[in-house]
């Protein structure tokens, strides 16, 4: 089935500083990506789609200076956080559709940042 | 506004009871819905997709029920084990293509 890859899975990093995550499609092809974030106990929070080839769509309240996304090929999505600051440590999730959603969407295995 | 409700946070139920979630939604005319287990510090794994046009869609102990008129789907798990403990998601896709999550439902179930 259609898989696709996250990594790290786990980040700790110093405040200031830049992270990369990146989600790549395994075995199929993916012009859209979507990025989630989730805090403990809650339920996945959309960020942005990210489209091969154009700008990321960030939803209300996302910080596009902050969540920097860049889909520069058909199967590798990145979302940097830049800057990063403690209240940014979150789990963060990728993921993409599948044949118009027949198949549902297939998502990442997570990144847990902790910035420090 | 659009919502997408489960009502209930967590749920606990003895071996081989069935479990019953509920799925509510306000403000969609969603095509289909879907449900997904995630387990902790995994990502969301996909279940089951139900379409406006089905009633019901089973899969091996899963029973996933759509009901347009209430706006309300119902999943349930026969003979549930202790594996089967996990966080449940209903999710449906809005009309820009955007697949949105409801609270979920955390499952513990006790042998």
């Amino acid at each position: 089935g259609a898989v696709v890859s996250q990594h790290p899975s786990r980040v700790i990093c110093k405040s200031g500083t830049s992270v990369k995550i990146e989600c790549r499609s395994l075995d199929f092809q993916a012009t859209t990506m979507f990025w989630y974030r989730q805090f403990p106990k809650k339920s996945l929070m959309l960020m942005a789609t990210s489209n091969e080839g154009s700008k990321a769509t960030y939803e209300q309240g996302v910080e596009k200076d902050k969540f920097l996304i860049n889909h520069a090929s058909l199967t590798l999505s990145t979302l940097t956080v830049t800057s990063a600051h403690p209240e940014d440590s979150s789990f963060y999730i990728c993921s993409a559709r599948i044949l118009d959603g027949a198949y549902g969407y297939t998502f990442g295995s997570g990144t847990r940042l902790t910035v420090v | 506004s659009q919502k997408i409700e489960q009502n209930s946070e967590a749920l606990n139920i003895q071996e081989g009871k069935t479990a019953t979630l509920t799925c509510n939604y306000t403000n969609y005319s969603p095509a289909y819905l879907q449900w997904y287990r995630q387990d902790p510090g995994r990502g969301p794994v996909f279940l089951l997709l139900i379409r406006e046009n089905e009633k019901e869609k089973r899969k091996e102990r899963l029973k996933v029920t759509f009901d347009t008129t209430l706006k309300q789907s119902l999943f349930h798990i026969t003979a549930s084990q202790p594996a089967d403990s996990a966080t449940y998601l209903c999710a449906l896709v809005s009309n820009t293509g955007k697949l949105i999550f409801g609270q979920g439902t955390t499952l513990q179930v006790k042998p």
